[in-house]
């Protein structure tokens, strides 16, 4: 079975501040890997995600994300971010067992200060 | 193009009763998904349905149901809710399993519905 572990439950950095948020995954098939992000009161928003190809993953907002497959990890990074950033993210794995299904993390709350 | 859209928002409903909880997903998108997410957690996995028929299911007990109409939108039912089932309940929705290459999809999600149970 698949899982996913997020090391951080909550990360505090100051704006303008680069911020990485730890991902760790298990699973004995290749995997599919995505970060969401949830606002308050709000569904997810898909930030990145990475099916194949190059390790290292652009995505929405400034985010970025690299697939390292020796250490299954995914961790997102961010070189700067906002008071805007201030939300919880999720890591996120999916394996094609015959249909989509999205294993999630415990979600890590990032707080960004002036 | 709208996105993934749920209703209702919010809903309270009492121990013991049964919510239907409705989405729309993206037009042209075929799977829809549920999801719950318990306050502090991440989402799990409920319901995945695909050209209106089930293809996957979580673990969850058979209160829970859930259907997928020719217009492809999607609801969700819950009987006999109890005070555990108070969640935000996400709907998802894709183009299909995958694409001319053979790779997964990424999910849309809707903003969720919010049901307290008293």
């Amino acid at each position: 079975a698949q899982s996913v572990t997020q090391l951080d439950s909550q990360v505090p950095v100051f704006e303008e501040a680069p911020v990485e948020l730890r991902c760790n995954y298990s699973s004995s098939v290749s995997v599919y890997l995505f970060w969401y992000v949830q606002y308050p009161n709000q569904g997810l928003q898909l930030l990145l995600k990475y099916l194949s190809g190059s390790t290292l993953v652009k995505g929405i907002n400034g985010f970025e994300a690299e697939f390292n497959k020796s250490q299954t990890s995914f961790h997102l990074r961010k070189p700067s971010v906002h008071i805007s950033d201030t939300a919880e993210y999720f890591c996120a794995v999916s394996v094609d067992t015959g249909f989509q299904k999205l294993v999630f993390g415990t979600g890590t709350r990032l707080l960004v200060s002036p | 193009d709208a996105g993934v859209t749920q209703s209702p928002t919010h809903l309270i409903k009492t121990r013991g009763q049964q919510v239907t909880l409705r989405c729309s997903p993206i037009s042209g998108h075929k799977s829809v998904s549920w999801y719950q997410q318990v306050l502090g957690q991440g989402p799990q996995f409920i319901f995945q349905y695909y050209e209106k028929e089930e293809r996957g299911r979580g673990n969850f007990p058979d209160r829970f149901s859930a259907r997928q109409f020719p217009n492809y939108s999607s609801e969700l039912n819950v009987n006999a809710l109890l005070l555990g089932d108070s969640a935000l309940y996400l709907c998802a929705s894709s183009p299909k399993w995958t694409d001319e290459d053979g790779r997964l999809y990424g999910y849309t999600f809707g903003s969720g519905t919010r049901l307290t149970v008293v």
